[in-house]
């Protein structure tokens, strides 16, 4: 079955600690977006990447990095420098990175600071 | 730039009454308007698009939507809904020539029997 894995499913950080979730597609899209999704504010933009090897910071980069290595995987770090991390967060990919083609979403990461 | 508004956070009705999310956009250019919806602690799955043609989209689980370019609206309607519609729906934007997804805030969605 083809589809976009994201692990783990729930994750817990300690203050002052990077953590990595991992996504990952087998659809063979070019295109891989990370979204933040908080309780009344929809999904914003952290990262995307249209082709492998290259990426581009969305609307709310500050705080986290990614790195696309292989086209299949897409990962995001959220570093220490993140101020706020706890929330949902949703990986994507589409075809390509045209404006008409369907974003495919991932099950999501539940990350908590403790 | 474009933009997204979701009229309504929340929306109750009743088991087997129509229902209606309101959406609006602004754009300078001409768009792709997109219907998700996410259930509980899931991702986001696609109920319909408009890319061009009938302004009148009809989507999966019995849902449609009419595009209304003189009003910028993408409402998104149900004739009779199910207690397994209950979640989220989120309107999204794509305008030409950007290179990203604009969501607006969501409705919540709530089927009482």
């Amino acid at each position: 079955d083809g589809g976009i894995t994201q692990s783990p499913k729930y994750l817990f950080r300690k203050e002052g600690q990077n953590v990595t979730l991992s996504c990952e597609q087998n659809l063979n899209h070019d295109a891989m977006y990370w979204y933040r999704q908080d309780p009344g504010q929809g999904l914003r933009l952290i990262y995307y990447s249209q082709i492998v090897n290259d990426f581009q910071k969305g609307d709310i980069a500050e705080g986290y990095s990614v790195s696309r290595e292989k086209k299949e995987s897409f990962p995001l770090t959220v570093t220490s420098a993140q101020k706020n991390p706890t929330a949902f967060y949703l990986c994507a990919s589409s075809p390509r990175g045209r404006e008409n083609n369907e974003q495919f979403f991932g099950p999501g990461t539940r990350l908590t600071v403790l | 730039a474009q933009s997204v508004t979701q009229l309504d956070s929340q929306v109750p009705v009743f088991e087997e009454a129509p229902v209606e999310l309101r959406c609006n956009y602004s754009s300078s250019v001409s768009v792709y308007l997109f219907w998700y919806v996410q259930y509980p602690n899931q991702g986001l799955q696609l109920l319909l698009k408009y890319l061009s043609g009938s302004t009148l989209v009809k989507g999966i689980n019995g849902f449609e939507a009419e595009f209304n370019k003189s009003q910028t609206s993408f409402h998104l309607r149900k004739p009779s809904v199910h207690i397994s519609d209950t979640a989220e729906y989120f309107c999204a934007v794509f305008g030409q020539g950007a290179q990203k997804l604009v969501f607006g805030q969501g409705t919540r969605l709530t089927i009482n029997p």
